[in-house]
């Protein structure tokens, strides 16, 4: 158990909708990462929040959106979703303030989400 | 060209085998390299990682990374059942823990 938690396990909506995936991170950690993981695409990082700051951006959509709250859990909301928004969206949390860059990251149990 | 490039496999062996799983990356640069197993329904979580060039061994596990041929390989030794699984490579690309992933290999050790 990497004591990251995500919600909901699996997700199943139509085009055009909205959902919001949520994470808490370990106990701690500061940092929250987003990933996107596709058959076609691997896995690829989304965004990072940091203490509640928006941190770094990858290939995060217009149509997504992420925060992280004072308690420290984030949220990511998906809008307007496509069938290619299918995916499994993990969530991962690091560094509980340690301020070095390690790589590791201890990543929840994924959201898989099915857009028909 | 993407920045890590992975074989998907699959990968089938035998048990008691020797799995070598390899990744190369573009950018002559990076520093920090990880491999991280993910089980199946379940998050990737880091299994080793490496600082620059050379060898690391953790076990049956030995990572090694090739800077001049920018190229790092997962050595599994006496393979089980257990190390079922996808291998993803995976550089630290940048500050803030920025990851970026290989495509994964799957692995398929059987009895």
């Amino acid at each position: 158990d990497s004591g990251v938690t995500q919600t909901p396990k699996h997700l199943i909506t139509a085009t055009g909708q909205r959902v919001t995936l949520r994470c808490s991170p370990r106990s701690g950690d500061l940092s929250v990462y987003w990933y996107q993981q596709s058959l076609d695409q691997g896995l690829q990082f989304l965004i990072q929040y940091y203490n509640g700051e928006e941190r770094a951006k990858g290939n995060i959509l217009e149509r997504f959106s992420a925060q992280q709250f004072p308690d420290l859990h984030s949220e990511l909301n998906l809008s307007s979703l496509e069938l290619g928004d299918s995916a499994l969206y993990f969530c991962a949390s690091s560094g509980a303030g340690t301020g070095v860059d390690t790589g590791e990251l201890f990543f929840g149990e994924g959201s898989r989400l099915t857009v028909l | 060209q993407k920045e890590v490039e992975q074989d998907p496999g699959p990968l089938s062996v035998p048990e008691g085998a020797i799995v070598s799983l390899n990744c190369t990356y573009s950018n002559s640069a990076f520093q920090y390299f990880m491999w991280y197993r993910q089980y199946s329904r379940k998050g990737p979580e880091l299994l080793m990682y490496t600082y620059s060039s050379g060898n690391k061994e953790d076990g049956r596990f030995t990572a090694q990374v090739d800077k001049s041929s920018k190229y790092i390989s997962l050595f599994i030794r006496d393979s089980q059942p257990s190390d079922s699984a996808t291998y993803l490579c995976a550089i630290l690309a940048g500050g803030y823990n920025k990851l970026i992933f290989g495509a994964g290999t799957r692995l398929a050790v059987h009895p």
